[in-house]
């Protein structure tokens, strides 16, 4: 957990846009990826990104990705309150695509 | 599709005795499943990973004799908590992934506290 990083909490308006930010450490990871995570529920996948792309726009969620800052972020475009949840930032570890190092997680609570 | 359960959802057990937590694939082979352990307002650790028919693969510092997995099935994996202690109160999340894709799909979690 301690190899990717992320703000704990985020809160912004209804219609607003959100971005959360995330920082890792291994420059060998294939994909990174973004989940949800709502009260009582699993993870659910929200979007990936190759580490070849430097930007991923799938209907309101946009992924940017700055490989020579390991920096990844992911911006909700008219944020509603079925966003608010908590949001897991996750990278690939190593040459294993398959094995995940997560981070703690941002709380994203959309107010009216 | 890509259903994945666990049973159960939250169990309180007393300190010294042991705890199975099932993670069921419900709609697809689960080639390789993990399992993960969430402490409050912290990332989810990854402690092992199993694939169908072998040994767990654990991660550094989880014990093995402790946290017991097996996984039998295409479609089940468990992890049983021995001689349980406060300490591995927690939060334990499994996934599943088929041999075709690079996604993970989670479990609900189960809440697992010791007294």
């Amino acid at each position: 957990g301690e190899d990717v990083e992320q703000s704990l909490f985020l809160s912004v308006r209804e219609g607003d846009s959100s971005v959360i930010n995330c920082t890792y450490t291994d420059s060998s990871s294939t994909y990174l990826y973004w989940y949800k995570q709502e009260p009582g529920a699993g993870l659910q996948l929200l979007t990936y990104i190759f580490s070849n792309m430097d930007m991923k726009q799938d209907q309101r969620l946009t992924v940017l990705l700055n490989k020579k800052d390991k920096h990844l972020s992911l911006r909700i475009a008219d944020t509603q309150t079925g966003d608010s949840a908590i949001y897991f930032c996750a990278e690939s570890i190593g040459s294993n695509d398959y094995k995940l190092s997560f981070g703690a997680g941002t709380t994203v609570t959309v107010r009216a | 599709g890509a259903v994945v359960s666990q049973h159960p959802s939250r169990v309180i057990c007393k300190s010294g005795t042991s705890v199975k937590i099932e993670c069921r694939s419900l709609d697809f082979q689960a080639t390789t499943m993990f399992w993960y352990r969430q402490f409050p307002k912290q990332s989810l650790m990854l402690m092992a990973t199993s694939n169908e028919g072998s040994k767990a693969t654990y991660e550094q510092g989880v014990e093995k004799d402790k946290f017991l997995i097996n996984h039998a099935s295409l479609t089940l994996s468990t992890l049983t908590v021995t001689s349980a202690h406060p300490e591995d109160s927690s939060f334990y999340i499994c996934s599943a992934r088929t041999g075709y894709s690079y996604e993970q799909y989670f479990g609900p979690g189960t809440r697992l506290t010791v007294t």
